[in-house]
């Protein structure tokens, strides 16, 4: 399987800060990477598609980048409403899709 | 608007067989799509478990491909998960999911469920 690490496991940050989550690959992934938010209770929520492509409808505060084995959410400016945890995803291997272990966002 | 939702017991006892079908509304089990399990155990995060297209091509995560089923109904435009042997790491919040499919084989899940709760308890 493909190991995906996350960094850092938690964060603390005050509204208006830029956040930035770090996902890395145990191997090269190329760009079939997905970043997905989950808000307590709920289902998680696609944000980021291949690496750095926005999902029709999310504020356009959130952005993706990377390739090979290191990839990056940012959120530019963080709002109360971004408390969650966000979780990478790969889709590179056709045995089977693993997710990182998840950053929660907390706000100050 | 296409709407997922999972349904089955909430509590199963060790060793015997948790199942669960996920109905689709809105929207059709023949599409390009494919129709995944994943589950979160309790504080924990998200692991998948299969995927099944309406054609009953099936894909499993190695770590429960012995103990996994998943089928589909394509009269009642459902995907069923069936995990035999359960205990209490089967415990979980499982979620059903559409994969869908982008250009260059990218693909990721674009709707969920809001999730069922299973317990493994005796």
């Amino acid at each position: 399987d493909i190991q995906m690490t996350q960094s850092p496991s938690s964060l603390s940050a005050s509204v208006g800060d830029r956040v930035t989550i770090t996902c890395r690959a145990s191997q090269s992934i190329n760009s079939y990477l997905n970043w997905y938010q989950q808000k307590p209770g709920k289902a998680p929520k696609i944000l980021i598609y291949a690496a750095s492509s926005l999902q029709s409808g999310v504020p356009s505060r959130f952005s993706g980048s990377g390739s090979g084995t290191d990839f990056t959410l940012t959120i530019s400016s963080l709002q109360p409403e971004d408390l969650a945890t966000y979780y990478c995803q790969q889709s590179s291997s056709t045995l089977a899709l693993t997710f990182g272990g998840g950053t929660k966002v907390e706000i100050k | 608007q296409v709407q997922l939702e999972e349904s089955g017991p909430g509590l199963v006892k060790p060793s015997e067989t948790l199942s669960l079908t996920c109905a689709i509304s809105g929207g059709s089990i023949f599409t390009t799509n494919w129709w995944s399990w994943i589950r979160q155990p309790p504080g924990k995060g998200l692991e998948w478990i299969g995927e099944i297209y309406h054609s009953e091509s099936t894909k499993y995560n190695p770590s429960l491909k012995s103990r996994v089923t998943l089928s589909v109904d394509k009269s009642r435009n459902q995907f069923s998960l069936k995990l035999i042997s359960v205990t209490a790491a089967d415990t979980a919040v499982y979620f059903c999911a559409r994969k869908r499919s982008g250009s260059y084989s990218y693909n990721w899940f674009d709707l969920w469920g809001q999730g069922t709760r299973v317990t493994v308890s005796s």
